[in-house]
């Protein structure tokens, strides 16, 4: 699976919207984005995911790259309840979900 | 909306003593999965298992760790001579079979294993 590299932390004033970067410059062309994030040592949530198309769920949206080397997850309305840490995880779809977890960003909602 | 059940949420053993964690996933999933998140660091991989067999397994899987689905509605990882270094919050996940379009894992919310 391909490599990804988040910033390690963001901030983001509840009500805007949060942007989360991830770069992934190796990506295949049969490899999907998938993000996922984790409050507070909970079991990781699943958020969304894509192949080349912007997607939007009730959750967030995600904007990829037209050269698929680069996407954003976007939370339009980061509330307190959105702190966590949210990670960009690339991989092939096929018989294994196997996900590799790297350290994501941990992004934190202020007042 | 349906949910990955662990239990318990907190187990705390001796060094050498054997645990079982419990798990149960969606009734309508297929495969299953155990992971861990040693305190502060990034969540690892450690086991898939799909009809009855370990699909995939990690390097941290090694014959000290078991999968079981027991009886078709749990799923148990056991652990049969805990070492202090197993000390991690440990993740069971669940998903529907490939090519449904839903490939994401659910996770449940994990138990908290302290070896003493």
């Amino acid at each position: 699976d391909a490599k990804t590299t988040q910033p390690p932390s963001m901030d983001c004033a509840e009500g805007r919207a949060a942007n989360l970067p991830c770069n992934h410059s190796t990506i295949s062309g049969n490899e999907y984005v998938y993000w996922y994030r984790q409050i507070h040592s909970q079991g990781p949530q699943y958020i969304i995911h894509g192949l080349k198309n912007n997607e939007t769920n009730e959750m967030a949206s995600l904007i990829i790259t037209e050269d698929r080397k680069s996407s954003t997850l976007i939370l339009p309305h980061a509330t307190l309840r959105d702190t966590a840490v949210y990670y960009c995880i690339v991989r092939v779809v096929g018989s294994n979900y196997k996900l590799t977890f790297g350290k994501g960003t941990l992004l934190t909602v202020n007042p | 909306e349906p949910e990955v059940t662990q239990t318990p949420s907190h187990q705390v053993t001796q060094m050498g003593q054997e645990v079982i964690l419990r798990c149960v996933p969606i009734s309508n999933h297929l495969y299953f999965y155990w992971y861990r998140q040693i305190l502060g660091q990034k969540v690892e991989f450690l086991v898939s298992f799909y009809n009855n067999e370990i699909s995939e397994k990690s390097e941290i899987f090694d014959d000290q760790f078991s999968v079981e689905r027991p009886d078709g509605s749990n799923f148990t990882l056991k652990i049969r001579s805990t070492k202090l270094e197993d000390s991690a919050m440990y993740f069971c996940a669940s998903s529907e079979a490939p090519g449904q379009g839903l490939e994401k894992l659910f996770f449940g919310s994990g138990t908290q294993l302290s070896v003493l």
